[in-house]
């Protein structure tokens, strides 16, 4: 059980676009997703911390404005990047969780994201 | 805030045990040990919620010192398949809520 599908896998697009990263709970529901910024090599980066219906948590230095956060329904987070640039290529993965802090977090397999 | 990880990296021959720690300046509630293989996303091992708990998976098993604000996890008798960057997450308070925050992480390698 706790399968989370983050989709796409991959993306490559032009300066400019906005990209939307979906990130599902398929088995369980997930009163909270939070979604991460991961440089190679580097540890996880926390952006932000969305709770379903509500507006999400953003960690110091995260742009709102840039990177959309919508947590809809207990199986669904997405994570928009508006108006995307070559600095905002990386490996984004989200993870989901029952809710408090203790609880595990199971994590999607992630979207590199490319901007030429 | 961050844990601090030790060692930062490991090299092991197969069946060789290997010891990560995870140290805090902070006070914790709890520990979290994740494995993520390269390329992949990370994948829960355990949590420990509290001072003094071990816990075990296959043969990999970690104790958590909440005096010591620090917790160890336990690699006996590795296997190529254990090969991966091991992150500690540590539960400390922040504000009115509690957060997970992430150590660097310690990367594993088994050889044959």
């Amino acid at each position: 059980g706790a399968v989370v599908s983050q989709h796409p896998s991959r993306v490559i697009c032009k300066s400019g676009t906005s990209v939307k990263i979906e990130c599902r709970s398929l088995d369980f529901q997930a009163t909270t997703m939070f979604w991460y910024r991961q440089f190679p090599k580097q540890s996880l980066m926390l952006m932000a911390t969305s709770n379903e219906g509500s507006k999400a948590t953003y960690e110091q230095g995260v742009e709102k404005d840039k990177f959309l956060i919508n947590h809809a329904s207990l199986t669904l987070s997405t994570l928009t990047v508006t108006s995307a640039h070559p600095e905002d290529s990386s490996f984004y993965i989200c993870s989901a969780s029952r809710g408090a802090s203790n609880q595990p977090q199971h994590f999607g397999d992630g979207t590199r994201l490319s901007i030429l | 805030q961050q844990p601090v990880q030790s060692p930062q990296a490991v090299i092991l021959r197969e069946g060789e045990d290997a010891v990560i720690n995870c140290s805090s300046s902070k006070a914790l509630y709890s520990v979290h040990w994740y494995r993520q293989k390269h390329g992949e996303a990370p994948v829960f091992l355990m949590i420990l919620l509290k001072g003094g708990e071990q816990k075990g998976h296959e043969k990999i098993s970690a104790s958590f010192n909440e005096k010591k604000q620090q917790s160890s996890l336990y690699l006996t008798a590795s296997q190529l398949s254990y090969s991966g960057t091991y992150f500690c997450g540590t539960e400390v308070e922040a504000g009115n809520n509690r957060k997970l925050i992430w150590g660097l992480g310690t990367s594993l390698a088994v050889n044959p």
